[in-house]
């Protein structure tokens, strides 16, 4: 059957550490996989894309990787910061491109301490 | 400022009741969602539209319905038919990425 794991319900670091988090799939083929930021009580923002023939994408202190074969997308925050903490959900999206074809994870929740 | 406009943000419901929530949005996508999130558990697809009057059924779409006439509106109906209606009620739209509103939470007391 087809799954989305993303790892350990909640990861607690230190301020200034880079965070790690993991997102794994079995029985998918997605052409694009998204990672996206909630804050709880609101909805999820969106914060990067990245297509399958892309190794790593980055945006100011986020990187994410993305390895088919492992079927894994590996998202890193830098210098973390208290106002990163925030539950992050990775998306894939099978379709290339098709919002419709979103499957999501459950997230895991960050903390960032001072 | 472009974005997705949700509302109640709260809304209590007796059981028997069907009840609307509504969805607007002004970032002229032709595309919108609706997600159901309950704790522990990725956002599960209820509908979504591609174009003015036309729907389809996403994965958990019994004891739910919607209606496009504008492309800016895409109002939710949680009928009696859903058993469990309890949950974050998450509307979206999409040229590519999505935006998320802000979310409706819904109670069935």
């Amino acid at each position: 059957s087809q799954k989305i794991e993303q790892n350990s319900e909640a990861l607690n670091i230190q301020e200034g550490k880079t965070a790690t988090l993991t997102c794994n799939y079995t029985n998918y083929s997605p052409a694009y996989l998204q990672w996206y930021r909630q804050d709880p009580g609101r909805g999820p923002v969106f914060l990067l894309l990245i297509r399958e023939n892309e190794k790593e994408k980055r945006k100011e202190r986020l990187k994410v990787t993305f390895d088919t074969t492992l079927k894994q997308s590996l998202f890193h925050i830098t210098a973390s910061q208290p106002a990163d903490s925030a539950t992050y959900l990775c998306a894939l999206d099978e379709a290339g491109g098709s919002a419709r074809q979103l499957t999501f994870g459950s997230g895991t929740q960050l903390t960032v301490l001072p | 400022d472009g974005g997705i406009t949700q509302s109640p943000k709260y809304l209590f419901r007796k059981e028997g009741q069907n009840v609307t929530l509504s969805c607007e949005q002004n970032l002229n996508h032709d595309a919108m969602y609706w997600y159901r999130q309950d704790p522990g558990q990725g956002l599960r697809l209820i509908y979504y539209s591609q174009i003015v009057n036309d729907f389809q059924k996403g994965d958990i779409a019994e004891g739910y319905s919607v209606s496009r006439e504008k492309k800016e509106s895409f109002p939710l109906t949680v009928t009696s038919a859903q058993k469990n209606p309890t949950a974050f009620y998450l509307c979206a739209s999409s040229r590519g990425e999505l935006f998320f509103g802000e979310g409706s939470r819904l109670t069935v007391l």
